[in-house]
């Protein structure tokens, strides 16, 4: 089975540029996540889709940073314009397998090491 | 909201030696994961275990709900172990609540 995939790996760009960031998730799962790792700490939840709907998007800083999960399967997430301190490690997660196994377990992709200078 | 704390911050092992990570949570929940994030920064799935326990080769682990704790055992600790260990909780399919985490370091 596939695991989530995530693109780029890595991105380097100077402050007030803009990126995104394209996540795939596990097939069958209906529940996506971003979350943002700070060197150093845990990851912290940023935004949660349900299908194509938002759950919860109370820690998205909204004036910069948007996503979207078009048909309910892949999702970007845009950052415009960047900041020094959004220099962290954005990874997505899928969970809500109907398909038999854990219903809640999440897994996570490789994640998107972002630098901005 | 649900506080999650790990310990020890940091562990220095020698290959061969075995551990125990320790995991409190402040509150009740219905989902408890363990990660192992390797120096690449992949998080690995070790453990969905929101109570019992479970084991998988060298690795187990025992979660009591009731008591709000979860222990991960390593035994016979390998290089290739090293990197850090997260316990994370939740409800259901809402956002998962990282630990600190562990800093386990085995050395040759």
């Amino acid at each position: 089975e596939a695991g989530v995939a995530q693109s780029p790996r890595y991105k380097i760009i100077e402050k007030r540029q803009s990126v995104a960031f394209w996540c795939n998730p596990i097939s069958g799962h209906a529940t996506l996540y971003w979350y943002q790792q700070i060197l150093g700490q845990g990851p912290k939840l940023l935004i949660q889709f349900q299908n194509n709907g938002v759950v919860d998007d109370s820690q998205l800083p909204k004036d910069r940073f948007s996503a979207e999960r078009l048909k309910g399967v892949d999702s970007t997430l845009k950052i415009q314009p960047a900041k020094l301190e959004d220099s962290a490690v954005y990874l997505c997660a899928s969970s809500l397998d109907t398909s038999g196994g854990n219903p809640y377990e999440q897994y996570f992709g490789p994640g998107t090491r972002l630098t901005v200078t | 909201g649900i506080q999650v704390e790990q310990s020890p911050p940091d562990l220095i092992l020698q290959e061969g030696a075995n551990s125990t990570l320790r995991c409190n949570f402040s509150d009740s929940v219905n989902n408890l994961q363990w990660f192992h994030q390797n120096p690449w920064g992949q998080l690995i799935n070790l453990f969905y275990i929101p109570s019992g326990t479970k084991q998988n080769g060298r690795l187990s682990a025992t979660t009591v709900a009731t008591e709000r704790y979860s222990l991960l055992y390593i035994s016979s600790s390998q290089t290739t172990d090293s990197g850090v260990y997260f316990c994370a909780v939740n409800f259901g399919n809402e956002k998962l609540t990282f630990g600190t985490g562990t800093r386990l370091t085995i050395i040759p």
